[in-house]
């Protein structure tokens, strides 16, 4: 249980295309959504958090603009990075939250999205 | 600022040894701790999270500390075999996660 997939796994696209990245929970619902960049041997940094039928909150330094989140239902959100650079290249990995009962968020991750722009 | 610091970038040890891994914090008061394990190219998988009031939990060949004064969580691996060989990241907090820079572990037949 609790699985969660994104598709692609991996992207190459050329500057300035725009790429869109889902991230989906397989057999439960996320009461919350989570987009993470990690650079390589780096830290995950939190992009941004979202419930379903609610705009994203963005983390500071993070273009709203330029990495569209869509979390259209309990199961699916979806990332679209625009206009994408090649300093945009990363590893982008979603987690999907569940509240437990002692009220702590679970989060479950994906297996995560390779992007190289050229 | 909030700052999370793994005490080693990587870590070598001998199979069979425990390696312990250490997760410093500064500025910040969680109520949860977390340890995952991550593959290359790959998600973190979750580990074991210990609350601000607990001192230790333990599960299978893991062990994990929080010492809240210290501003401090231990992680051990027992017995430690070259398939534990993995970046370990601590994490802090729920909802506004914030991960270490992690450890690469390898375990050395």
């Amino acid at each position: 249980g609790a699985v969660v997939s994104q598709h692609p796994s991996w992207v190459i696209c050329k500057s300035g295309t725009s790429v869109k990245i889902e991230c989906r929970s397989l057999d439960f619902q996320a009461t919350t959504m989570f987009w993470y960049r990690q650079f390589p041997k780096q830290s995950l940094m939190l992009m941004a958090t979202s419930n379903e039928g609610s705009k994203a909150t963005y983390e500071q330094g993070v273009e709203k603009d330029k990495f569209l989140i869509n979390h259209a239902s309990l199961t699916l959100s979806t990332l679209t990075v625009t206009s994408a650079h090649p300093e945009d290249s990363s590893f982008y990995i979603c987690s999907a939250g569940v509240v437990q009962t002692s009220s702590y968020n679970e989060q479950f991750f994906g297996p995560g999205t390779r992007l190289t722009v050229l | 600022s909030q700052k999370i610091e793994q005490n080693s970038e990587a870590l070598n040890i001998q199979e069979g040894k425990t390696a312990t891994l250490t997760c410093n914090y500064t500025n910040y008061s969680p109520a949860y701790l977390q340890w995952y394990r991550q593959d290359p190219g790959r998600g973190p998988v979750f580990l074991l999270l210990i609350r601000e009031n607990e001192k230790e939990k333990r599960k299978e060949r893991l062990k994990v500390t929080f010492d809240t004064t210290l501003k401090q969580s231990l992680f051990h691996i027992t017995a430690s075999q070259p398939a534990d060989s993995a970046t370990y990241l601590c994490a802090l907090g729920d909802n506004d996660m914030r991960f270490g820079a992690g450890t690469r572990l390898t375990v050395k037949p």
